[in-house]
């Protein structure tokens, strides 16, 4: 069965910064594209980012574009999402989520992980 | 932007129910829609991609229909397992990607 657990969330202040990770096993990582989506709590999904499978390709929504950056480590099986000048708004679960579609930009998501929560308060 | 718009937003059924829950696009996505099932406190899961076909190991009570703007998710006959939020996604545009804003299904 396919694995991808997020680490990395916790408590920042606004204007922070933290670092995501998404640990991908049991499935050949560096051939798929991966995404981040996010949920704030009590709220429904939004997508985030997108990164092709070499890592040539990405895709951001407009909410975090030039804050948020997101990479991969295909010999690490990892993905990642830095996240700069946090906001309140960015306060939510994040999930990493692998993507079935057979293009270089998002479509649509077969595999995600449990997520981990960023909370951005003073 | 495309606008995804789900109804109902909240929906109360029985146990053996058929259960259709509706999605609107505010423009064409030909049949570029997925739909996921959400339980509190997990992730979501994939049940069906390009409008209509089921992913594998879902059970087949699930099926998606439509195309254009206009895409329903039923059920068949509705099971204890599947009290859960029903999200749809469009992936015509990806800039950005955009999820409908869900149904929840409860227990009447």
């Amino acid at each position: 069965e396919v694995q991808l657990v997020e680490s990395g969330g916790g408590l920042v202040q606004p204007g922070g910064s933290l670092r995501l990770s998404c640990a991908a096993s049991k499935l050949t990582f560096s051939g798929y594209s991966m995404n981040w989506v996010r949920q704030a709590p009590g709220k429904g999904l939004e997508w985030v980012s997108f990164i092709s499978s070499s890592g040539s390709t990405t895709y951001y929504a407009d909410s975090v574009k030039g804050r948020f950056t997101v990479s991969r480590d295909n010999a690490k099986n990892s993905l990642y999402l830095q996240m700069n000048s946090l906001r309140a708004e960015d306060t939510a679960v994040y999930y990493c989520a692998r993507d079935q579609g057979s293009y270089s930009r998002p479509e649509y998501f077969d595999y995600w992980g449990q997520g981990t929560l960023v909370t951005v308060s003073s | 932007d495309i606008q995804m718009t789900q109804s109902p937003s909240t929906l109360s059924a029985s146990v053996g129910d058929r259960v259709t829950i509706t999605c609107r696009a505010s423009q064409s996505i030909s049949s570029w829609l997925a739909w996921y099932q959400q339980k509190p406190g997990k992730a979501p899961k994939l049940l069906i991609y390009k409008g209509s076909s089921l992913e594998s190991g879902v059970p087949s009570r699930f099926s998606g229909s439509g195309s254009g703007t206009d895409f329903t998710l039923t059920i068949s006959s509705l099971q204890p397992d599947d009290f859960a939020t029903y999200y749809c996604q469009q992936y015509d545009s990806y800039s950005p990607l955009t999820f409908g804003g869900g149904t929840k299904v409860e227990i009447k």
